[in-house]
């Protein structure tokens, strides 16, 4: 089985740009998450999408955005990008929720210059 | 609320010298814990889970977790260690009061092994 795949792996972005990151999840998994993790705050839980509908949400500003497809796929969107942005943008597919363990993709690495 | 404390941030053993990582929790409600792994440019690894079955977890790689609800622990051991072990561990606990998934990470634990 195929795991969770993101895409673009590395990304580059100046100031006030925007940006979108892809994520696939495993085949039959339907509740994706999204963290950041950076080097000052750790791993932050962004949102969970299940059903294409978010489920849960962090603390995060609205700049940052997600939606889920019927497929599962999911994308996260950053608007009016901010130097702070710049962080290792982690991707989690699971089952369903609760319980079941998530598994994470390889990771989006974001630059804002 | 949900939070766990990871005791320290780094611990250096020699290889075959038992391995203890510790983490501390809280939660208001019954929690699911887990640990993960991450090696350099690289993802997280599922090492192991607890979910309120065997409060002695066995995960991947020779690693355990015991579960002390009294001491409110999830304690990460393996009996030896190797080089391969080097990485940064992270303890988490799931769950929110509107169910679905979320993660809370602690601060991590980053594992040296010497020769």
């Amino acid at each position: 089985k195929a795991g969770v795949t993101q895409t673009p792996r590395y990304l580059i972005k100046t100031r006030g740009q925007q940006v979108t990151l892809s994520c696939s999840p495993i085949s039959g998994h339907r509740s994706v998450s999204w963290y950041q993790q950076t080097p000052g705050q750790g791993l932050q839980f962004l949102f969970e999408y299940f059903s294409e509908t978010q489920r849960n949400k962090g603390n995060f500003p609205g700049r940052f955005s997600g939606r889920q497809f019927s497929n599962s796929r999911s994308e996260m969107n950053v608007s009016t990008l901010e130097l702070g942005d710049s962080a290792l943008y982690l991707c989690a597919s699971s089952f369903s929720g609760g319980y079941n363990e998530q598994f994470f993709g390889p990771g989006t690495r974001l630059t804002v210059l | 609320a949900q939070s766990v404390t990871q005791l320290d941030s780094h611990v250096s053993v020699s290889e075959g010298t038992p391995v203890l990582l510790r983490c501390n929790y809280s939660s208001s409600y019954s929690p699911s814990l887990f640990w993960y792994v991450q090696h350099p440019n690289k993802g997280l690894q599922l090492l192991l889970k607890y979910t309120s079955a065997a409060t002695l977890v066995k995960g991947i790689n020779g690693f355990e977790a015991e579960f002390k609800k009294s001491e409110t622990s999830f304690h990460l051991t393996k009996p030896s260690a190797h080089m391969s072990d080097a990485a940064e561990y992270f303890c988490v606990v799931s769950g929110s009061p509107g169910g679905g998934n979320k993660l809370t990470f602690g601060t991590g634990t980053q594992l040296k092994v010497e020769l």
